[in-house]
């Protein structure tokens, strides 16, 4: 079963504008990962956030993460056509079971 | 470095016939995975090995699904007989470890379809 949903199930933007995809889970956690899809291909991961964490960066990734809310945010900043995929956050509730959401795909024009 | 390697990439049967999916995870990894995909939805975990052993079957439909990981290094998924409601992408993934942490590194994945 699906521990939570993404929000929102499709996004369209433009290239150069920010992405923000939203994931809200239902159990406590140690961590959480989101990865990205690409139509075809394996997913990939791009970041994890422990549950001890609010934020998180990498290149033009940013994370935050509300234990409180049980919600999580993905940030892309400054998108690219190549940024187009699904993208999916997964919690990990111990050891090493990650549960996966519904997804969010993305599609950036140039 | 090799990726995990799957195969076939696409597979297309009829209802009730066998099916099989082979996996080989990056070389050193202990941990490995099978999940199943369906339209739309994220991956689901079927099976995870720790070495050879099956550490977490609970997803696994043991009625029609079995798996094995001879030798602790690639695996097989198989399915018989498949229904139609089989139809999804079966993704394989290996870990390092089976540590909290350890990032997951996920194969193409094979395209099942059940007629």
């Amino acid at each position: 079963s699906q521990q939570g949903e993404e929000d929102p199930q499709a996004l369209s933007i433009q290239e150069g504008e920010n992405a923000t995809m939203n994931c809200s889970y239902k159990t406590s956690i140690n961590n959480l990962q989101w990865y990205r899809q690409n139509s075809g291909r394996g997913l990939v991961h791009l970041i994890l956030i422990r549950s001890n964490e609010r934020e998180k960066h990498s290149g033009r990734l940013r994370v935050t993460l509300d234990t409180s809310k049980k919600s999580s945010s993905l940030l892309i900043t400054a998108s690219r056509a190549a940024d187009t995929a699904s993208y999916f956050c997964a919690t990990n509730t111990g050891f090493q079971k990650l549960v996966f959401g519904t997804g969010t795909r993305l599609l950036v024009s140039p | 470095e090799a990726g995990v390697v799957q195969s076939p990439r696409y597979k297309i049967i009829e209802k009730k016939q066998p099916v099989a999916f082979w996996c080989n995870p990056i070389s050193g990894h202990n941990t490995l995975y099978w999940y199943r995909q369906n339209l739309g939805q994220g991956p689901e975990l079927l099976i995870r090995y720790e070495n050879e052993e099956a550490v977490d079957d609970s997803q696994l439909p043991k009625d029609r699904f079995s798996a094995e990981r001879l030798k602790g290094v690639d695996s097989t998924l198989k399915i018989q007989p498949a229904e139609l409601g089989d139809s999804a992408v079966y993704l394989c993934a290996s870990s390092l470890d089976w540590g909290l942490e350890e990032t997951q590194y996920f194969g193409p994945g094979t395209r099942l379809l059940v007629l």
